[in-house]
């Protein structure tokens, strides 16, 4: 069974502190996802990695793919309040419809 | 409309009443999911459809109906559901073919069985 853990579960910061948060398997993925969810919302796309030992950054939100492709991790620098949300990794292989979503990590920033 | 849109965004119902959820999506894609969201729990997946065939079918109780007429639009039939399905149920698209595919949500139905 294929497993992705988030880690950690929970994290409260204040604003202005960076973080990192993982996403780990004992699988190999085609590419993974990550995904910014607010409550009663959906999850929102933030950054697909396609290549092991890629890095993508958006603004802030620096992403990094394992060169084995089997783990990930977000760092986001000096967080904001409008950071507060759920974030959600997901691995996939591609040609078929296995997504594994992650446990997710649930981030507050305090202003 | 762009991406995936998802009717009604809040619903409210009986156990004994039957209901639809319904979901478009405006992308193109080939592929087409439903999933369930309870709290503290990781996101379950229900049913994917490809080419308006089913193709997964995750142990899901019957009285969860899906049905996908054509390749944009995706409904989940309920009746006669229990207070533990209420739950946040998220439809997502994608393009299963392509090397990078990734799904695409909709903003999900809320909904509470009473």
């Amino acid at each position: 069974t294929q497993l992705l853990e988030q880690s950690p579960q929970f994290l409260s910061i204040q604003e202005g502190e960076n973080l990192t948060v993982y996403c780990n398997s004992s699988s190999v993925f085609s590419s993974l996802q990550w995904y910014r969810q607010e409550p009663g919302e959906g999850p929102v796309l933030l950054v697909t990695v396609v290549t092991g030992g890629e890095v993508k950054k958006l603004k802030r939100l620096t992403f990094q793919f394992g060169d084995a492709r089997k783990d990930s991790s977000l760092h986001i620098t000096a967080a904001q309040p409008g950071d507060t949300g759920l974030y959600l990794c997901a691995g996939t292989t591609s040609g078929t419809y296995k997504y594994i979503f992650g446990t997710g990590t649930r981030l507050k920033v305090l202003a | 409309e762009t991406g995936v849109t998802q009717t009604p965004r809040h619903l409210v119902m009986g156990m004994t009443n039957k209901k639809s959820l319904k979901c478009e999506q405006h992308l193109g894609h080939n592929a087409m999911y439903w999933y369930k969201q309870s709290a503290k729990k990781p996101l379950e997946l229900m049913f994917v459809y490809s080419l308006e065939e089913r193709v997964e079918n995750n142990s899901v109780p019957s009285r969860f109906s899906p049905e996908c007429p054509n390749s944009s639009h995706l409904f989940l039939h309920l009746h006669t559901l229990q207070p533990e399905d209420s739950a946040l149920y998220l439809c997502a698209s994608s393009q299963v073919d392509l090397a990078a595919d990734t799904q695409y949500f909709g903003p999900g139905t809320r909904l509470t069985v009473l």
